[in-house]
């Protein structure tokens, strides 16, 4: 069963920084592209960005790019965002999603978020 | 970026009817294979679900009565009949290029 679960948030201050993981099991997550999506409060989805198997690719919607970073390690099937310099547009829930094998698939599977409030 | 307009952003549908979802693409997202364009469903308190993609392809485990259609800049979500368990906020999203952009979603009620 594939599964994806995300850790690392909480409260931070603006202009703080955070780690983000989301764990990956019951697929060979090396073999696959993956993405990180969020969703602020009562708002629709935004994309942040999205990293190839090997590293060697990462993608981020535009007005994020300078903010956040995404990593991944595939010996221990765990995907990364790092965020720094927030602010109280970053509250939101984030997410972690399964592409494919290759760029241009859906995401199939989806963590159940975790939570980020940045508030002083 | 290609922007994805969805509409209507809310409706309100009886059990057993029918709920059509629109979504227009800036440009287009096809090629003469391939439409890039997949849709989401939502229920509150869970993160999305797949439902359909490349337009038209049901995912795995999703009921018959969910369907794709569209090409190029126009696409359609149908649901047919509507049951309870249908109330959520659907999304289209393209993968045509970089970013991933995602309609601003489509609340669908009971009437």
């Amino acid at each position: 069963e594939v599964k994806l679960l995300e850790s690392g948030g909480g409260l931070v201050q603006p202009g703080g920084s955070l780690k983000l993981s989301c764990a990956a099991s019951g697929f060979d997550f090396s073999r696959y592209w993956m993405s990180w999506v969020r969703q602020a409060p009562g708002k629709g989805l935004e994309w942040i960005g999205e990293i190839n198997p090997d590293s060697s690719t990462i993608n981020y919607t535009p007005s994020l790019k300078d903010k956040f970073i995404i990593s991944r390690d595939n010996a221990k099937n765990t995907l990364y965002l790092q965020m720094s310099k927030v602010r109280s547009e970053d509250t939101a829930l984030y997410y972690c999603a399964r592409e494919g094998v290759r760029r241009g698939y859906a995401m199939d599977y989806w963590g159940q978020g975790t939570s980020v409030t940045v508030s002083s | 970026d290609i922007v994805l307009t969805q509409s209507p952003a809310s409706l309100a549908v009886s059990l057993g009817q029918r709920a059509t979802i629109s979504c227009r693409a800036s440009q287009s997202v096809s090629t003469s294979s391939y439409s890039y364009m997949h849709w989401y469903q939502q229920k509150p308190g869970q993160p999305p679900k797949l439902l359909i993609k490349y337009a038209s392809n049901l995912e795995s485990g999703v009921p018959a009565r969910f369907s794709g259609s569209g090409s190029g800049t126009d696409f359609t979500l149908n649901i047919h009949p509507v049951e309870e368990e249908d109330t959520a906020t659907y999304y289209c999203q393209h993968s045509w290029e970089i970013p991933l952009t995602f309609g601003a979603g489509t609340k669908l009620e009971l009437k």
